[in-house]
């Protein structure tokens, strides 16, 4: 299952709305997973389940979809939530990951 | 409190071996599916291998299939990857990650870098 991220680059200010979509190859129902990774750490996980928040993530991170088609939202971005983010689907093997969305200060 | 630690990476010359290591701790180990996944620089994750609690359902991805061997000894609350016949492409930081009932990847280790190079 191919994961397509889009925008791969996005730039924006403090206080933006953002919106980042992963597009699935097949349907994976809500087996899609959002992470964070900053620069020299691993991943970390934002939501799972497709909408579930994991507990200490800010609740200006929400994820909506299923199926083929889902969005990662930031309500209003803050200086730590400069970073790239990439989806994973646990739908089936091999457990891809898309390509990531780098956000940047603009 | 969670911690994932990894071990054993370094330098190695192609066709080489490595064997990693990835130590937990704060969790009931042998409960939990694992998972190694791979960056190398500059890009995104690469999920490597799966293993589930008991180390009997195994899968791999197509780029390491014959030559990683992912295994977890639930005693010693270990998990282990055994590279053999290691290309340059294989060079990355390697993650052991715990799987959270197939819904994510919840907690991750530090990484470990795996350099493959004469």
């Amino acid at each position: 299952i191919q994961l397509t991220q889009s925008p791969s680059f996005l730039s924006a200010s403090v206080g933006d709305r953002v919106t980042i979509t992963c597009r699935a190859s097949q349907g994976i129902s809500s087996y899609l997973a959002w992470y964070q990774q900053k620069p020299g750490k691993a991943p970390k996980l934002l939501i799972y389940a497709a909408s579930t928040l994991q507990s200490g993530v800010p609740s200006s991170f929400s994820g909506s979809g299923s199926g083929t088609e889902f969005t990662l939202t930031i309500s209003s971005l803050q200086p730590e939530d400069f970073a790239t983010y990439y989806c994973q689907q646990l739908n089936s093997y091999p457990r891809t990951f898309g390509g990531g969305t780098k956000v940047e200060i603009k | 409190e969670v911690q994932l630690v990894e071990s054993g990476g370094g330098l190695v010359q192609p066709g080489g071996s490595l064997r990693l290591s990835c130590a937990a701790s704060g969790f009931t180990f042998s409960s939990y599916e694992m998972n190694w996944v791979r960056q190398a620089p500059g890009k995104g994750p690469e999920w490597v291998s799966y293993i589930n609690s008991g180390g009997i359902t195994i899968y791999y991805a197509d780029s390491v299939k014959g030559r990683f061997t992912i295994s977890r000894d639930n005693a010693k609350n270990s998990l282990f990857l055994q590279m053999n016949s290691l290309r340059a492409d294989d060079s990355a930081v390697y993650y052991c990650a715990r799987e959270a009932a197939r819904n994510s990847l919840d907690y991750w280790g530090q990484g470990i870098l795996v350099t493959v190079s004469s």
